[in-house]
């Protein structure tokens, strides 16, 4: 029963390209959250999604930031023209829809920007 | 909206000594979920213990221990007979018992524990 799993683990993008970070959640959860990790920072909250819906986006950027959980496939998380400020550990996280317990973090995508 | 305060940016314990990392956070909800997580240097984030507002016994697994004052909205973890695999950063999160949209986590800024052999 394979975990949350993210790729790239790591991701090296110039100024101004896309950055896309996949998520695969635990089989059987249906639930998905995204989250950056700042350096010496804790972990930000950036968006909630359930397959086809996004439920909350609050803690995401207006611009440039995107993502999707669709029917089929995993999760993507979605930068555009990205800055150097959007050096970060991007986490994934899971849960079944009636989860109280805590989430399964997947392994992170670390994405420099250069 | 709620914030969560971890006071300690660094920590030292000896091996096998006991060691005990503080957590403050604020609500004005009733009922919520608090846990610790453990972010070793690979980075992949775990699970250490979780505490449901509403028990009003302290949560335990193995070595680790919290102590849970609702009242003072504190949710210290204890760390009983430390192993060098217990070094890592420690973050405290709060998420909110509610369904729908607040189910997100609201994170600690973390305390980096380091092990003494």
């Amino acid at each position: 029963n394979a975990g949350v799993m993210q790729n790239p683990r790591h991701l090296v993008r110039r100024r101004g390209q896309e950055a896309r970070l996949r998520c695969s959640p635990m089989k059987g959860h249906s639930h998905v959250y995204w989250y950056r990790q700042l350096p010496e920072e804790g972990l930000k909250f950036m968006v909630y999604l359930q397959k086809e819906n996004i439920i909350d986006e609050s803690g995401m950027p207006k611009e440039r930031f995107s993502a999707e959980f669709p029917k089929e496939g995993p999760s993507i998380l979605r930068i555009q023209q990205v800055v150097r400020g959007d050096s970060a550990a991007y986490f994934c996280a899971s849960s079944p829809p009636l989860e109280s317990y805590g989430y399964t973090f997947g392994s992170g995508t670390r994405l420099t920007v250069v | 909206a709620q914030t969560v305060t971890q006071s300690q940016p660094e920590m030292s314990v000896q091996e096998a000594e006991t060691v005990t990392l503080s957590c403050t956070y604020d609500t004005s909800e009733s009922d919520y979920y608090l846990f610790w997580y453990k972010q070793p240097p690979s980075r992949q984030m775990i699970l250490v213990i979780r505490q449901e507002a509403y028990k009003q016994q302290n949560a335990t697994e193995n070595r680790f221990s919290v102590n849970f004052q609702k009242a003072a909205k504190s949710f210290s973890l204890k760390i009983s007979d430390s192993q060098l695999g217990d070094a890592a950063m420690y973050f405290c999160a709060y998420r909110s018992s509610y369904s729908g949209s607040a189910r997100q986590l609201t994170f600690g800024s973390g305390t980096q524990l380091t092990v003494l052999p």
